[in-house]
């Protein structure tokens, strides 16, 4: 099995809304990532989670909030987002570093309003 | 700026020709890697080429690596509609901490 799943595909919310997306893989992987990604332009890593311990912050607005319940899930907390927050949001894992291929989920359209 | 910056941004090619994308970095890099994502959805991994590799060939893919030029191709052959995508190179760099940045993308269209 080599497929990450992303939940919603789709996800409309106000700019007062509390939302999360979820991503799932049982690869084994224990690298999981989530990029931002704006139309025309490529994916903008945001988090990287390492054996379910955060490593990598890339200077991510508090309003999004990541959390890792077990090794094959990953969650983005969304919060208060603004109208430019707007974007595809790709998740992804690796086998255990960064480094590494990348597995890629189908990614959650989300757009505030 | 972009660690990967991919040549030309937007192709345009008959199907059953060859389409060539290339891709330049600035920094030293451990690996580099070619992805593809069909329009709205998630990348594909295509292929990985290490720094110590000058080539490598995937099927109908073949990627080329020249570290002094710090530069990279991708080229497909025999294209086929199918293949209509947006292409990004991916190179990791070492910035206080190990990260892949991905380049801006070659728009790859292939006409029946």
């Amino acid at each position: 099995d080599t497929e990450v799943t992303q939940t919603p595909k789709h996800l409309v919310m106000g700019m007062t809304n509390k939302k999360s997306l979820k991503c799932e893989q049982h690869m084994g992987h224990r690298a999981m990532y989530w990029y931002k990604q704006k139309a025309k332009k490529p994916p903008e890593l945001m988090f990287v989670y390492s054996y379910e311990k955060l490593s990598i912050n890339e200077s991510v607005p508090s309003r999004f909030s990541p959390e890792c319940p077990n090794s094959s899930l990953l969650n983005l907390h969304l919060h208060a987002l603004q109208p430019e927050d707007s974007a595809l949001y790709l998740c992804a894992s690796s086998h255990s570093g960064i480094q590494e291929t990348q597995y890629f989920g189908p990614g959650t359209r989300l757009l505030v309003l | 700026s972009q660690q990967g910056e991919e040549d030309p941004q937007a192709l345009s090619i008959q199907e059953g020709e060859n389409a060539t994308m290339n891709c330049s970095y600035k920094t030293s890099i451990n690996n580099l890697q070619w992805y593809r994502q069909n329009s709205g959805r998630g990348l594909v991994h295509l292929i990985l080429i290490r720094s110590n590799e000058r080539e490598k060939h995937s099927g109908r893919l073949r990627v080329t690596l020249d570290t002094s030029k710090k530069s990279s191709s991708l080229l497909i052959t025999a294209s086929r509609a199918a293949d209509t995508a947006s292409y990004f190179c991916a190179t990791d760099a070492f910035r206080g901490y190990q990260k892949v940045t991905f380049g801006i993308g070659t728009k790859l269209q292939v006409i029946p």
